[in-house]
């Protein structure tokens, strides 16, 4: 069964440094997501992503989060310079595109800032 | 996914037994509900969706059903098995369909 593949599985950085978190999305997929998971919280929207450019996102996604497609497979976040309350697992999603069809999860990144 | 230390309702039942999992919603205006399931180390996991439109809907071993009026979800896992341990998650879609919001989740230990 197809599924979303994220990397790395923990990526641990200095505060202050940019980091990428990668997503392959599942290949028929046009919508594509990044959500949060703080330790101690729940699964938290981040953005959304559609034909090339941001649908929606919400108030934790500012000036320090960027979002790619760079090609026709990958789908990568960036923070540009990490705090330590970045650190958090990062999921990546990705639908159809279909009327309700649900989103499909990787299994994160675990992001440590130090 | 990381839920170590997050406190979350816990349901503990027998190996066997039914489960019960219960959800309260909050946007009276969505349409589309989505169960997951998380087990440790992983991502959410799709279970069983519901539309608006419908109360309860059917799938292997588990039923959803929805109460609009107060806008409540369940999940009904039949027979429960070890390895439905796990963190259940209950979400919504908004409007516009490009967003999920969860809840809180529960954590259902299953003793065999």
């Amino acid at each position: 069964e197809p599924e979303v593949t994220q990397t790395p599985s923990h990526q641990v950085t200095q505060m202050g440094q940019e980091v990428i978190l990668r997503c392959v999305p599942i290949s028929n997929h046009l919508y594509f997501y990044w959500y949060r998971q703080i330790l101690g919280q729940k699964v938290e929207f981040l953005v959304s992503f559609y034909n090339n450019e941001i649908s929606e996102k919400s108030e934790i996604f500012d000036d320090q989060f960027s979002v790619e497609r760079p090609d026709g497979s990958n789908f990568t976040l960036k923070i540009r310079s990490t705090k330590l309350e970045d650190s958090a697992m990062y999921f990546c999603a990705s639908m159809t595109g279909q009327v309700d069809q649900p989103q499909h999860f990787g299994d994160g990144t675990r992001l440590s800032i130090l | 996914g990381e839920s170590v230390g997050l406190h979350l309702p816990t349901l503990s039942v027998q190996e066997g037994d039914n489960s019960i999992i219960n959800c309260a919603y909050s946007n009276s205006a969505s349409d589309y509900f989505i169960w997951y399931k998380q087990e440790s180390g992983k991502g959410p996991q799709f279970i069983i969706d519901i539309r608006s439109n419908m109360d309860k809907r059917q799938g292997q071993r588990v039923t959803v059903l929805l109460n609009k009026t107060v806008k409540h979800l369940s999940l009904q896992i039949a027979a429960t098995q070890p390895g439905d341990s796990a963190v259940y998650f209950c979400a919504e879609i908004n409007n516009a369909g490009n967003m999920l919001t969860f809840g809180g989740g529960t954590r259902l230990m299953v003793k065999p």
